[in-house]
């Protein structure tokens, strides 16, 4: 059974900081990995899809990596702005999920951005 | 730009009541998820409809959760009887890709 873990589970870092969010997977047969940012109490906004023939994806301040032998990823954020604060959420679809887009994801970390 | 559209936002019933959740996907999304988010952790896939067909409900407690997607577009979420462990965030997901598009969610409390 596929488990994702997400540590830390909260983050707090000084506004211009670069920082590392990192997520682990106990089953390397996955399809792809997702990273998501959800606000408080609002639904998940897509940043970063890694298919599982990719080692990475960049977007804007965003580069996200992926080492599926191991079974990690990092989410790699430059000049952090405070703005950046939320829940950073990552999720893998596994081969074992079939023909379905299930996704299973990590409990998230909480990242708090100080101006 | 298109979203997935919820309602209601947010929703206070009594156990055992009934309650029921709306979804509109993007136009063109034959894929629709619904997802259950326990506050501090991820979300969890509740069902899955390809057009109006269940691809994935083994998560889904059908002793009283029922979905439907009769039309292959909008989607509804029924709960009956609610329990006080209902008590979550209930988000809406639709992809026509790898990429899922989610929409705000609908937050449950359930006294």
């Amino acid at each position: 059974k596929q488990e994702v873990t997400q540590i830390p589970a909260a983050l707090s870092v000084p506004e211009g900081e670069n920082l590392v969010l990192n997520c682990s997977f106990t089953d390397s047969a996955i399809y792809n990995l997702q990273w998501f940012r959800q606000d408080p109490g609002k639904g998940l906004t897509s940043l970063l899809l890694i298919q599982s023939s990719q080692r990475e994806q960049t977007s804007g301040r965003l580069n996200a990596s992926l080492d599926k032998s191991s079974g990690r990823s990092t989410l790699y954020i430059a000049a952090s702005q405070p703005g950046d604060s939320a829940t950073y959420l990552c999720a893998v679809r596994s081969v074992g999920s079939g023909n379905t887009g299930k996704l299973i994801f990590g409990q998230g970390t909480t990242l708090q951005v100080k101006p | 730009e298109a979203e997935v559209a919820q309602s209601p936002r947010y929703k206070i019933t009594e156990k055992s009541q009934a309650v029921a959740f709306w979804c509109d996907p993007i136009s063109g999304h034959a894929t629709l998820y619904w997802y259950r988010q326990i506050l501090g952790q991820g979300p969890e896939l509740l069902v899955q409809f390809q057009d109006e067909s269940v691809v994935d409900d083994s998560q889904l407690p059908k002793d009283r959760f029922s979905a439907e997607r009769l039309k292959g577009v909008d989607s509804t979420l029924k709960i009956q009887p609610a329990e006080l462990g209902d008590s979550a965030m209930y988000l809406c997901a639709s992809s026509v890709t790898e990429t899922q598009y989610f929409g705000p969610g609908t937050r449950l409390l359930v006294l």
